[in-house]
Order: C-alpha cells, then sequence, then structure tokens
C-alpha cells in the first residue's frame, strides 16, 4: 500500500492563482481530511469528509473548497492565492463508517509545502 | 472550537533520562484523546488513542495515560534515546473534528 499521498510536495503561487492540492489514499478509508501547519499554530483542520459525496468545514475554511467524488481521493482546491495560505498543507486519512473516523488513529500523507508571494 | 494545550512548549534531555509531558483539554463531551510523534521533515505517526477514564497505554519505551475527569493525559518516555527527538502532538476528538495541541518538542543528546 502506498497509503496516504501528496502532489505536489512544494509550490509556488503568485497572489490571485488558483490551483488544486491532490490527495489520494490506497486504505479504503472513509474519513479524509485536510490540515495546515504554520509556526506556532499547531495543525489547524481546514475540511474534513466523512465519506464519498460528503465534506465539511473545519476550523479555517475560508479560501479553501473541497469535493470527495470518490472514496480515494480528496482535492484541495485554493481558489484565489493569498500570502495567508502560505503554510504547509497535510492531508489524513482514517477508518471509521458512519462519521466515526475522527476516533481512530489518522494517517497522515508527506505533505505540501506552498509559498504564496 | 476545543482549547488542547500541550506543555512544557519544548524539552531537552539527556540520553537515558526518563521524561513527560502533559495534555490538558476540556473535560466535558469527551470522546477520546489521540497522541502523535512528528519527526522533523515527516508527518505525524499515531502513537495511541484513548478513550477510557483511567487508561494507560504503552509502545515500547512510550507510554500515556488518560484521566478524562479533570481533562489530563501524560505522555511518558522511558530511558530517553536520541531517536526520540521529535515533536510530540495531542488531540481531543471534538465531534467529526481533531482539535491539535501546538505540540512538545523534545530533544535527546547523547
Amino acid at each position: 500500500n502506498a497509503g496516504v499521498t501528496q502532489t505536489p510536495k512544494f509550490q509556488v503561487l503568485k497572489t490571485g492563482q488558483s490551483m488544486t492540492l491532490q490527495c489520494a489514499q490506497d486504505m479504503n478509508h472513509e474519513y479524509m481530511s485536510w490540515y495546515r501547519q504554520d509556526p506556532g499554530m499547531g495543525l489547524r483542520l481546514i475540511h474534513y469528509s466523512v465519506g464519498a459525496g460528503i465534506t465539511d468545514q473545519g476550523e479555517v475554511p475560508n479560501g479553501y473548497n473541497v469535493s470527495r467524488s470518490t472514496t480515494e481521493d480528496f482535492p484541495l482546491r485554493l481558489l484565489s492565492a493569498a500570502p495567508s495560505q502560505t503554510s504547509v498543507y497535510f492531508c489524513a486519512s482514517s477508518y471509521g463508517l458512519a462519521g466515526g473516523g475522527s476516533l481512530y488513529e489518522q494517517y497522515f500523507g508527506p505533505g505540501t509545502r506552498l509559498t504564496v508571494t | 472550537i476545543l482549547n488542547v494545550e500541550q506543555s512544557p512548549q519544548s524539552l531537552h534531555v539527556q540520553e537515558g533520562d526518563s521524561t513527560n509531558f502533559t495534555c490538558s483539554f476540556p473535560s466535558s463531551n469527551f470522546y477520546a484523546l489521540h497522541w502523535y510523534r512528528w519527526e522533523t521533515a515527516k508527518s505525524p505517526e499515531a502513537l495511541f488513542v484513548m478513550t477510557l477514564n483511567g487508561d494507560e497505554k504503552k509502545k515500547g519505551r512510550i507510554s500515556a495515560t488518560l484521566n478524562t475527569k479533570e481533562g489530563y493525559s501524560y505522555l511518558y518516555i522511558k530511558g530517553s534515546q536520541p531517536e526520540d527527538s521529535a515533536t510530540y502532538l495531542c488531540a481531543q476528538v471534538a465531534g467529526y473534528a481533531l482539535n491539535f495541541g501546538k505540540g512538545t518538542s523534545l530533544l535527546v543528546t547523547p
């Protein structure tokens, strides 16, 4: 199993550009989530999904969109990049039917380091 | 948003020392608490998921205890080794989400 994969590893964007961060998992996990990690702030939840077709907002959702058309993939879209979105982004997944994913250990991807100039 | 606090922020110990750090969380509506180990340039890896008051879990030289009534969990490392150097995160389950603390950064020097 590849586990949780994220692409790209690094990205530089100009203010106002849009892009999609890819996340995929091959463990048939129902629960997937996106976090951003900023110095001194810890991991903050952006969006999560409890299954295909179901997504919801986390603590810091503004400026980001997600969709979950398949169990395997959970892309994160930046609509119009801003310098405040410079961060390291982690995707995670876990078991958990019926929305219980947060009760199980999370498997994290390797992260995407994004810089917005 | 639940307020999860970790202390100390950082810790520097010598190889062979035993150490512990604390995760504090709101005790009302408790579901579960996670502990993760996060090495530099890698991604967080799960250590424990704890749900029951009084629970104690162990993985090698690392163990954790949980007190849901008073809202704290301790992580212990016995006989620290340089490879234990990492940031240790705790996270409280809040419905469908996890709220992470800012972590304790541990440095173990030979």
